[in-house]
């Protein structure tokens, strides 16, 4: 099976300017997830989705937002972007959400904001 | 709150010898305990996981890990290292609350490998 696909793997942006990053899970897996890794706060949750609905949010602002499509695609959208905002953002799939399901994480895509 | 704390930055063992990275743990409820690692520009890979069970939980690529209910700990170890084990490790709980794919994962460690 393929592994989680994310695109672009890289990304520069000017600080205002929004972002889309994509996400496509393993085939089969209906749960993705999104995290933030930064060096100073290392990996934090951002949110998850399961069966296009958000099932979980993490503690950020609103600037930060998601969705997931029917085929469990998943974008995720940074507006107003800030200077904090660079990171590696990792997108994580499983497929379901019971305790025993782990999740694989795809190669990240690296946001630089100047 | 849920947390993990890996309280070693860097971990520095020769090949050959065994190694280990610590973790310790902060949950209300049963704990479900993963290891991850990460690879320069990579995503994170699975190694083991300890929902229920036997203490000794064995992995990928030759690594186990001990959970310790009455230290709260759930260290990772490899009998004898390799200098492909260089990495980075990150120890992570699972949300016990029904929340299950909301991870909390530890600062991390890396692991040198010396030849």
């Amino acid at each position: 099976k393929a592994g989680v696909t994310q695109t672009p793997r890289y990304l520069i942006k000017t600080r205002g300017q929004q972002v889309t990053l994509s996400c496509s899970p393993i085939s089969g897996h209906r749960s993705v997830s999104w995290y933030q890794q930064t060096p100073g706060q290392g990996l934090q949750f951002l949110f998850e989705y399961f069966s296009e609905t958000q099932r979980n949010k993490g503690n950020f602002p609103g600037r930060f937002s998601g969705r997931q499509f029917s085929n469990s695609r998943s974008e995720m959208n940074v507006s107003t972007l800030e200077l904090g905002d660079s990171a590696l953002y990792l997108c994580a799939s499983s497929f379901g959400q019971g305790a025993t399901y782990e999740q694989y994480f795809g190669p990240g895509t690296r946001l630089t904001v100047t | 709150a849920q947390s993990v704390a890996q309280p070693e930055d860097q971990v520095n063992v020769a090949e050959g010898n065994p190694l280990t990275v610590k973790c310790t743990y902060s949950v209300s409820g049963n704990p479900y305990l993963f290891w991850y690692v990460q690879y320069p520009n990579r995503g994170l890979q699975f190694l083991l996981k300890y929902i229920t069970g036997d203490n000794l939980v064995k992995g990928s690529y030759g690594f186990e890990a001990e959970f310790n209910k009455s230290q709260t700990s759930f260290h990772l170890k490899k009998p004898s290292a390799l200098v492909s084990d260089s990495a980075l490790y990150f120890c992570a709980v699972r949300d016990p609350g029904g929340n299950f794919n909301k991870f909390y994962f530890g600062s991390g460690t890396k692991l040198n490998v010396k030849p």
